[in-house]
């Protein structure tokens, strides 16, 4: 069974800090990584896509991804309270099929 | 924008009664897929389909069904719902080089008694 690991958090952070998001998978052989978002009471929507190790910027977002220890990161720069939300760590599973973590709550205070 | 609709936000249903939920979608995506999300169990994919008439088993597909009698339709059978199928069901669509950059529809809140 392949597995997706996040901690369930909730992460706590002040506006303006760096969010720290981490995710560790079983599956050796994955090759695509994915970060979703979820606010509360919506679907989730894809923020960050990487593919080979190093990282990967998009604004405030930067994605890292280390295969050979099995881990995807998220970190969120100047952290905003609209950043609070669920992210979903996502890796692909063959067939185009992801398998998800749990997920981690982030909560970004005033 | 990438549009997946799922017919029904809210159902209530019995214990028992045959479930329809149905999503389209209208981007062209060969790929449809029927998750169910539960608190502390995270997404968990059901059945996915990467062509018309073709659907294969996800992780948790017992008392599940799923018809994709059109490319855009990809329709959730509960042939007897039972109260541990109370969930969130969410759709999702890609294309098929899409390496799993999914889009979701707004979810199906399913209630059974």
């Amino acid at each position: 069974q392949k597995e997706v690991e996040q901690n369930s958090g909730p992460l706590s952070v002040p506006e303006g800090a760096i969010a720290s998001l981490n995710c560790t998978y079983s599956d050796r052989v994955s090759q695509s990584f994915f970060w979703y978002r979820q606010y509360s009471g919506k679907s989730p929507e894809l923020i960050m896509s990487i593919y080979s190790n190093g990282d990967k910027e998009d604004g405030r977002f930067t994605a890292q991804l280390n295969k050979a220890s099995q881990y995807v990161s998220l970190l969120i720069r100047d952290s905003q309270p609209s950043d609070s939300a669920t992210y979903l760590c996502a890796v692909n599973s063959g067939y185009s099929t992801l398998t998800f973590g749990k997920g981690t709550m982030l909560l970004v205070s005033p | 924008d990438v549009k997946v609709t799922q017919s029904s936000r809210y159902l209530v249903k019995r214990t028992g009664e045959k479930v329809f939920l149905e999503c389209v979608q209208d981007m062209d995506h060969e790929n449809m897929f029927w998750y169910r999300q539960d608190p502390g169990l995270g997404l968990r994919l059901i059945y996915f389909s990467y062509d018309v008439k073709m659907k294969e088993k996800g992780d948790i597909p017992e008392g599940y069904s799923v018809s994709r009698e059109k490319k855009e339709r990809f329709s959730l059978i509960l042939e007897s719902a039972s109260t541990n199928q109370t969930s969130m069901y969410l759709c999702a669509s890609s294309f098929s080089t899409g390496a799993g950059e999914l889009f979701f529809g707004e979810g199906s809140r399913l209630t059974v008694l």
